[in-house]
C-alpha cells in the first residue's frame, strides 16, 4: 500500500488557520487522499477526500499539489473542538471493497 | 437517525476465554467494519462485511472473526484470547456507493487479564 508521512505533532493558535501537511510520493494514480480525524475518547471521524482537484466541505478544504505527491488539510478557522489526531490515508477502492489503513497521525493542540 | 453502537462499551475478560462483540451500524448502511486500536500498533484494519459476506480482511490471526446479519448488524469474536488483545475495538459502517464516508462507533474498550 502507499504510505503517507505526516508531523507528530502541530500546534496552533484558536481562530486561526490551520495547515496540516502529508506528504505521499508513492501514490498511484488511482489512490484518492482522505482525512479522518479523532477527537480523545472517540472513533474516527470522516472529514474530506479528494482526488485531483482542491476540495472544500462544511469542515475543512484540501489542497492537492499538481504532482499529486502531497496533500494539505486546512481548518480555516481553529477551534478548541479541533484538537485531535489527524490522519492522511491514501486507498483506492476500485475493488468494491474498502479498507483505511491508518498511519500515526498528527497530533493538532489548540491553545486558547 | 442514530448513530453507529456498540455494545458492550467495556469488557474484562482473562486470558484463554473468548469474547464477542456486536455493532449496530446506521440505518441503511450495509457495509460494516472492524477496526483494532491500540498505543502501540494504532489503528488496524481487522475485516469488512457486506451483505452477509466478508469482502475484505486485514492481517490478523485466525481467532479473529466476524459475521454479519441480514439486518446488517455485525459480531466480531476473539478465541482464545491473549494479553496482546486488550485494545478498543471500533466498527464503522457506510454506504455502498460512499464507502469513503465511514462512520465510526464509540468503541467497546476490552481488557484481558
Amino acid at each position: 500500500d502507499a504510505k503517507t508521512t505526516q508531523p507528530n505533532s502541530m500546534e496552533s493558535n484558536e481562530e486561526e488557520p490551520v495547515h496540516l501537511p502529508c506528504n505521499h510520493s508513492t501514490i498511484s494514480g488511482t489512490d484518492y487522499i482522505h482525512w479522518y480525524r479523532q477527537l480523545p475518547s472517540q472513533g474516527p471521524e470522516y472529514v474530506i477526500h479528494g482526488l485531483t482537484s482542491n476540495v472544500n466541505n462544511r469542515m475543512a478544504s484540501l489542497a492537492i499539489a499538481e504532482d499529486r505527491k502531497s496533500s494539505t488539510l486546512i481548518l480555516h478557522r481553529a477551534t478548541l473542538r479541533d484538537a485531535a489526531v489527524y490522519y492522511c490515508i491514501l486507498y483506492y477502492s476500485g475493488a468494491g471493497s474498502y479498507q483505511l489503513t491508518f498511519g500515526k497521525g498528527t497530533k493538532l493542540s489548540v491553545i486558547p | 437517525k442514530a448513530g453507529v453502537t456498540q455494545t458492550p462499551r467495556y469488557l474484562i475478560k482473562t486470558r484463554g476465554q473468548q469474547v464477542t462483540l456486536s455493532c449496530s451500524p446506521i440505518s441503511g448502511h450495509r457495509s460494516v467494519s472492524w477496526y483494532q486500536q491500540t498505543p502501540g500498533q494504532g489503528l488496524q484494519f481487522l475485516f469488512e462485511y457486506f451483505s452477509e459476506t466478508q469482502r475484505n480482511k486485514g492481517n490478523f490471526p485466525g481467532r479473529f472473526s466476524g459475521r454479519q446479519f441480514s439486518n446488517s448488524r455485525s459480531e466480531m469474536n476473539v478465541s482464545t484470547l491473549e494479553l496482546g488483545d486488550s485494545a478498543l475495538y471500533l466498527c464503522a459502517s457506510s454506504l455502498e456507493g460512499e464507502l469513503y464516508e465511514q462512520f465510526f462507533g464509540p468503541g467497546t474498550r476490552l481488557t484481558v487479564l
